[in-house]
């Protein structure tokens, strides 16, 4: 089965920040990653389908990248909203889920 | 207006089997060009797949469920079941269940390219004696 980590687990970041968060594959899976934001307590939200492809409704701020194993989501001019955690997901076969990248102050 | 609620008992006793439901609105679980998914996540913990079905009633079960977990619909009740049996207290968690848009090739749903793109709100389950 296909695995999924990402890069940072955590980081520290400000208000105005540009934040990269890097998700790998353990084989080549083309462009099939998603990109999830989840607050605290709350349901994950859909940012980013496959790969690059901004989910209606998402700011531009947000953008996505890669192909084969190594991808990235990118947020220009972190807002105060984006505290949150970042999730990528494999988006065929077992849509498996990264761990987890928590964004905070 | 398309919502996705999740309902089931909150408690349960390891071995026990409960049943998990998902209730839609705004679309039909007819509809080939959709799937339902069910998502867990422990207490601190990341997302885990577990399972979605089709509008054909076709499945798709992610890897550590080994068969103790059962997806099932009424299309007529716009529900999606998740069955869990034999519990254990690793199964606590709140669990979610989401939309998938899907593809059709020769009128068969398959995955394409695309994220669970709505969400209901999820639901606690604590397993515990």
């Amino acid at each position: 089965d296909i695995q999924m980590t990402q890069s940072p687990s955590s980081l520290s970041a400000s208000v105005g920040d540009r934040v990269t968060i890097t998700c790998r594959a353990s084989q080549a899976i083309s462009t099939y990653v998603n990109w999830y934001q989840q607050q605290p307590g709350e349901s994950p939200k859909l940012l980013i389908y496959a790969a690059s492809n901004l989910q209606s409704g998402v700011p531009s701020r947000f953008s996505g990248s890669g192909s084969g194993t190594l991808f990235t989501l990118t947020i220009n001019s972190l807002q105060p909203e984006d505290f949150a955690t970042y999730f990528c997901q494999h988006s065929s076969g077992r849509l498996t889920f990264g761990p987890g990248s928590k964004v905070d102050v | 207006q398309v919502t996705l609620k999740e309902s089931g008992p909150a408690l349960a006793k390891p071995s026990e089997t409960l049943t998990l439901t998902c209730t839609v609105s705004g679309f039909s679980l007819s509809n080939r060009r959709v799937a339902v998914a069910w998502i867990r996540q422990p207490p601190g913990k990341a997302l885990e797949f577990l399972s979605l079905i089709f509008s054909n009633d076709g499945t798709v079960y992610g890897t550590p469920l080994k068969s103790r977990f059962i997806i099932s619909k009424d299309t007529s009740k716009s529900q999606v079941f998740l069955t869990m049996t034999d519990v254990v207290p690793a199964d606590t968690a709140t669990y979610f269940c989401a939309r998938i848009p899907v593809i059709t090739i020769f009128d068969v749903p398959k995955l394409g390219n695309n994220g669970l793109d709505v969400w209901g709100l999820g639901t606690t389950v604590t397993v515990s004696s």
